[in-house]
């Protein structure tokens, strides 16, 4: 059975310090997404890695893939209030090329203070 | 449409009751997943389906959960006799056959008294 570690569980940060969440799982796979979810809402889709050391970047958060590892990490760059959220990782574990069901991590919980 | 639309945002229910949640997935997007979200922030996968066949079903609590996606109609996810348990956040997700990127309801609200 498939599992995903997301840590820490809650991160408590200063705006303008960097931070990264880690995502490791338990089985094969080549494809790993990011979600950020706000109180109350919907899944944000942040990103896609598709392949080993995939890289992706969106203002101030970055991700990569290492497969090997079986690791997947969110770093965040000078933190602002507005990335106070719950990050989740989810893990897609038949390959690339076809939709199937993901296996979510625990989520982050990420409070950004003044 | 370019969101995936799920109805109703919030549904009250005693318990024993039926619930039925209602999901139009993107245009063109072929497959449509079901979760459920509990309190903790756990995601559940229920069921998914490619176009109106199930394409795996190996979440969903047989016994009292059923769901469809019929030709020209909304995806439906019903739940007979609901329990305490039953509680939870069911989000309706829908992707293109890649994949690779799955989109996602703002989820529907089941409370169950």
């Amino acid at each position: 059975e498939l599992k995903v570690e997301q840590n820490p569980l809650f991160l408590s940060m200063q705006e303008g310090k960097n931070y990264t969440i880690y995502c490791n799982y338990s089985t094969t796979s080549d494809r790993l997404y990011w979600y950020r979810q706000d109180p109350g809402k919907s899944l944000e889709s942040l990103f896609v890695l598709l392949s080993n050391g995939a890289v992706k970047q969106e203002g101030r958060l970055m991700a990569s893939l290492d497969t090997k590892a079986r690791l997947s990490t969110l770093h965040i760059t000078a933190a602002v209030h507005d990335l106070s959220a719950t990050y989740f990782c989810a893990v897609d574990p038949s390959g690339a090329g076809t939709a199937s069901k993901l296996t979510f991590g625990t989520g982050t919980r990420l409070q950004v203070t003044l | 449409g370019e969101e995936v639309a799920q109805t109703p945002k919030h549904l009250v229910r005693g318990e024993g009751q039926k619930a039925k949640l209602y999901c139009a997935p993107i245009k063109g997007h072929s497959y449509v997943f079901w979760y459920q979200q509990v309190l903790k922030n756990e995601f559940k996968f229920l069921i998914s389906f490619q176009n109106e066949n199930v394409f795996d079903e190996t979440g969903m609590p047989k016994e009292r959960f059923s769901a469809k996606c019929l030709p020209n109609s909304p995806c439906s996810l019903e739940i007979q006799a609901t329990k305490l348990e039953d509680s939870a956040v069911y989000f309706c997700a829908s992707s293109q056959p890649s994949g690779n990127t799955i989109y996602f309801g703002e989820g529907s609200w089941l409370t169950v008294v």
